[in-house]
């Protein structure tokens, strides 16, 4: 079974552009959840999708927004990208929502963006 | 929030000692999950435990769980180079989404 995939693994970008990245999650799994990782902040919640609707939200500005289509891979997009943003971007899955969804996260390896 | 915060942010030991992380947490939860990072990689779930469940075991692996003091410990047996990582512990609430702490960093020396 394969696992969580997410694209691009790396990349970088200068500050105002802006960028979307890819989850594709465990087939049969309809949760995904992003978390951004950074130094000094550690793991934060962004946003959780279940059924192509976002179910909660963390506390980021707008710039940060998501979406999940009808096949479960979900996609987060960062608008007007600040040098702050620079973090490692993991996407977990897992087969339930809220409560449901209270079992075992499956993490990607994660998308690391540099913004310069 | 739920969030957890683990206790020590860093501990160094060598091969063969055992490793004692600790997290305590703010609010009821429904369950409390342990995760672990190689450097720079996703996180790995460990554990769950339930918040009727005092003690679970996994391989090398002990969790505990008090609700009334509203913390739990994660111990390594026999910890291994292997085990070099950072541990995160996730307590679980009414909206079920995982809120992590900034982790122990935990560094094994053979």
């Amino acid at each position: 079974k394969a696992g969580v995939t997410q694209t691009p693994r790396y990349l970088i970008k200068t500050r105002g552009q802006q960028v979307t990245l890819s989850c594709s999650p465990i087939s049969g799994h309809r949760s995904v959840s992003w978390y951004q990782q950074t130094p000094g902040q550690g793991l934060q919640f962004l946003f959780e999708y279940f059924s192509e609707t976002q179910r909660n939200k963390g506390n980021f500005p707008g710039r940060f927004s998501g979406r999940q289509f009808s096949n479960s891979r979900s996609e987060m997009n960062v608008s007007t990208l600040e040098l702050g943003d620079s973090a490692l971007y993991l996407c977990a899955s897992s087969l339930g929502q809220g409560l449901l969804m209270a079992g075992e996260l499956f993490f990607g390896e994660g998308s690391r963006l540099t913004v310069l | 929030s739920q969030q957890g915060e683990e206790d020590p942010q860093a501990l160094s030991i060598q091969e063969g000692e055992n490793a004692t992380m600790n997290c305590s947490y703010k609010t009821s939860i429904n369950n409390l999950q342990w995760y672990r990072q190689n450097s720079g990689r996703g996180l790995v779930h460990l554990i769950l435990i339930r918040s009727n469940e005092r003690e679970k075991h996994s391989g090398r692996l002990r969790v505990t769980l008090d609700t009334s003091k509203k913390s739990s410990s994660l111990l390594i047996t026999a910890s291994r180079a292997a085990d070099t990582a950072s541990y995160f512990c996730a307590p679980v609430g009414s909206q079920g989404n995982l809120i992590f702490g900034k982790g122990t960093k935990l560094s094994v020396k053979p």
